[in-house]
């Protein structure tokens, strides 16, 4: 079981907006940088969000985070069929003194 | 253009030894901190190890804690993972990633190398 816990799937038509939750602690969300990583299938994870809400150069604005307290929130708008993926949550756990990640959420975009 | 390589998986016996590296390019090596992320066939993403940029602080995930060293060598732009007394379990493609995933998040990602521990 993962310290971060995340709904296993999602699904939405193409062109809604569909949100992935991160559930955590005080020791982890709550005090800690969330980033979001997408994995397309046979892929290496890719960073989408890093220090709760920044995205790096090249990820389009279609995707958001956002954090309170102990849980965070990916966004994504204006679906399409190349968003399906698996998404993952991650941050550092100061309980821990260790990186932890979300079990993931599957996208389907139906 | 940020490259990372990794290098050294292998099928190796329960209770071996390996040594995986990570060459990285196009960036300046000495300033990130590095990060080792490992995924089991068909499962999720599981932090492994991370070091700072100096190697003065490293840390691991309970499951490798005293089998497992991270360490750096910021003349040959490399981070190793050495890797002991390997479990079944262990068996995972392993990641070498640019950064921490709570500073910068892990912006960089290899294309990871197969580690199987079988008899």
């Amino acid at each position: 079981q993962s310290v971060l816990t995340q709904p296993p799937s999602v699904s939405a038509a193409p062109g809604q907006k569909v949100t992935i939750s991160c559930s955590g602690s005080s020791s982890n969300i709550g005090n800690n940088y969330i980033s979001w990583y997408q994995q397309l299938p046979g892929a290496a994870p890719k960073l989408l969000i890093y220090e709760n809400n920044k995205r790096p150069s090249g990820i389009p604005d279609r995707f958001s985070g956002s954090k309170s307290d102990t849980s965070a929130t990916l966004g994504i708008t204006g679906l399409q069929t190349g968003d399906e993926a698996i998404y993952y949550c991650g941050t550092w756990d100061s309980s821990l003194s260790a990186g932890v990640f979300g079990g993931g959420t599957k996208l389907s975009v139906l | 253009e940020v490259q990372l390589v990794e290098s050294g998986g292998v099928l190796v016996q329960p209770g071996g030894s390996l040594r995986l590296s990570c060459a990285a390019s196009g960036f300046t090596f000495r300033t990130y901190a590095m990060t080792w992320v490992r995924q089991p066939p068909g499962k999720g993403l599981e932090w492994v190890s991370s070091i700072d940029t100096g190697s003065d602080d490293t840390y691991y995930a309970d499951s490798v804690q005293g089998r497992f060293t991270i360490s750096r060598d910021n003349s040959k732009n490399t981070v190793y993972l050495r890797m002991n007394s390997l479990r079944a379990e262990d068996t995972a493609v392993y990641y070498c990633a640019k950064g921490g995933i709570s500073t910068t998040g892990l912006d960089y990602w290899g294309q990871g190398t197969l580690v199987s521990v079988s008899s």
